[in-house]
């Protein structure tokens, strides 16, 4: 099974312009997140789509960083304009919902190799 | 708000020995996940726990969870040069919506 695919791997830009990141999921996996890792840092989650439908964005500096995903498949992550604090690890993961019966569901999130950004 | 902790932050131990590392988290919840990083890679998955008393291994990892303690371990038997990487532990904020709150990070070096 293809696993969640990602590009660019690596992307250098000067400060305020911008940049467009994509991300392919896992076929059949509704959730996606993008995520932001500083060096030194776990991930943080800036989005959270059910499959084209936004359920968790209040991480998201909306003015800066805007995302889709179109026809619940792919997804791409703007940044319009870059700033020198943005320079990160941008990581994709995808989700299936795994139901437990009486205990619920859960699911287990799997991640893409991510791209790394350099705000120069 | 969910807050996550790991500790130690770093850890160098030598192949062979015994190591624990450990993840606390500030509210209730009984999913919680494990992840591995290798410099310059992305996460790979190591566990899922999802219930209190929960225990999985795998090799010489052994992860269990303590939904009551808030506290989740991850346990190193004889560790050999290939453990070296980043844990991250991760915890599901059981608000239905399957977000992950990621601990800092355990950066383990095993020396030969």
């Amino acid at each position: 099974e293809a696993g969640v695919a990602q590009s660019p791997r690596y992307k250098i830009i000067e400060k305020r312009q911008s940049v467009a990141f994509w991300c392919n999921p896992i076929s059949g996996h509704a959730t996606l997140y993008w995520y932001q890792q500083i060096l030194g840092q776990g991930p943080k989650l800036l989005i959270q789509f059910q499959n084209n439908g936004v359920v968790d964005d209040s991480q998201l500096p909306k003015d800066r960083f805007s995302a889709e995903r179109l026809k619940g498949v792919d997804s791409t992550l703007k940044i319009q304009p870059a700033k020198l604090e943005d320079s990160a690890v941008y990581l994709c993961a995808s989700s299936l919902d795994v139901w437990q019966g009486r205990r619920g569901s859960y699911n287990e999130q799997f991640f893409g190799p991510g791209t790394r950004l350099t705000v120069l | 708000e969910l807050k996550v902790e790991q500790n130690p932050l770093f850890l160098s131990m030598q192949e062979g020995k015994n190591y624990t590392i450990y993840c606390n988290y500030s509210t209730t919840s009984d999913r919680l996940y494990w992840y591995r990083q290798d410099p310059g890679k992305s996460l790979e998955s190591l566990f899922v726990l999802l219930s209190n008393g929960a225990v999985k291994q795998e090799g010489r990892l052994m992860a269990s969870l303590d939904t009551k303690a808030r506290l989740s371990t991850l346990h190193i038997t004889a560790a050999v040069h290939d453990l070296s990487a980043t844990y991250f532990c991760a915890v599901d904020g059981n608000l239905g919506t399957y977000k992950y709150i990621f601990g800092t990070g355990t950066r383990l070096k095993v020396l030969a």
